[in-house]
């Protein structure tokens, strides 16, 4: 069965630090999604980033990055110069992709704090 | 481009009533999922559907939870009767296709159920 694991339950820096969200995966299949969402405090889920399992190269956007190491089983996301705006609950999310059926499954989320 | 439209975006009912939420995809959007988001959790599958079939509803307690997408568009996803641990919020998603596309989410619709 497929698992995702946010074992940061709450971060906060002050704005520009950098801070890094972890996410650890478990499935038995060999071709996945792996997927990062931002929910702010409005409560509307913002799609961030999709990577399938065969993609390792790292990814940069803007000041977000994100580093998968499939060694690990991790797809970790990093803010780089944090800002108020990025305060929000980050989730991330796994497909199997199996038969058509692509449902995410979602860790429990990381709220991240960016104090001015 | 219009987002994906749900409602009504609250709701409080008794429990042992029963209840209707409603969702619009996005335009041309084959797929379309709902998700219960109980609170301090990530969401949680309930049911996808591709065009007018069922793909998953594997996590969907058929007992009282049911959905159907008529015509391949709209979706409604219906408790009947409620109770306590449904209270939560409900989101609607969709994707152009299966194949792990990115979901775009509506903004939920969240019950409270007393």
């Amino acid at each position: 069965a497929q698992k995702v694991t946010q074992a940061q339950t709450e971060i906060s820096v002050v704005e520009k630090e950098d801070v890094t969200l972890d996410c650890v995966y478990e499935t038995r299949d060999t071709t996945y999604y792996l997927f990062w969402y931002k929910q702010p405090p409005s409560g509307e889920l913002v799609f961030l980033i999709r990577r399938n399992s065969f993609d390792e190269q790292n990814e940069i956007s803007g000041r977000y990055s994100w580093n998968f190491q499939k060694s690990t089983s991790s797809f970790n996301f990093t803010i780089t110069a944090s800002q108020v705006v990025d305060s929000a609950v980050y989730f991330c999310a796994l497909s199997e992709e199996l038969r058509g059926a692509d449902g995410l499954t979602f860790g429990k989320g990381t709220h991240l704090i960016i104090q001015p | 481009e219009a987002g994906v439209a749900q409602s009504p975006r609250y709701k409080i009912i008794e429990k042992r009533q029963s209840v209707a939420f409603w969702c619009n995809p996005i335009s041309g959007h084959a797929t379309l999922y709902w998700y219960q988001q109980i609170l301090g959790q990530g969401p949680k599958l309930l049911i996808q559907f591709q065009n007018n079939g069922v793909v998953d509803d594997s996590q969907l307690p058929k007992d009282r939870f049911s959905a159907e997408r008529l015509k391949g568009v709209d979706s409604t996803l219906k408790i009947q009767p409620a109770k306590l641990e449904d209270s939560a919020v409900y989101l609607c998603a969709s994707s152009r296709d299966t194949r792990a596309y990115e979901q775009y989410f509506g903004p939920g619709t969240r019950l409270t159920v007393t």
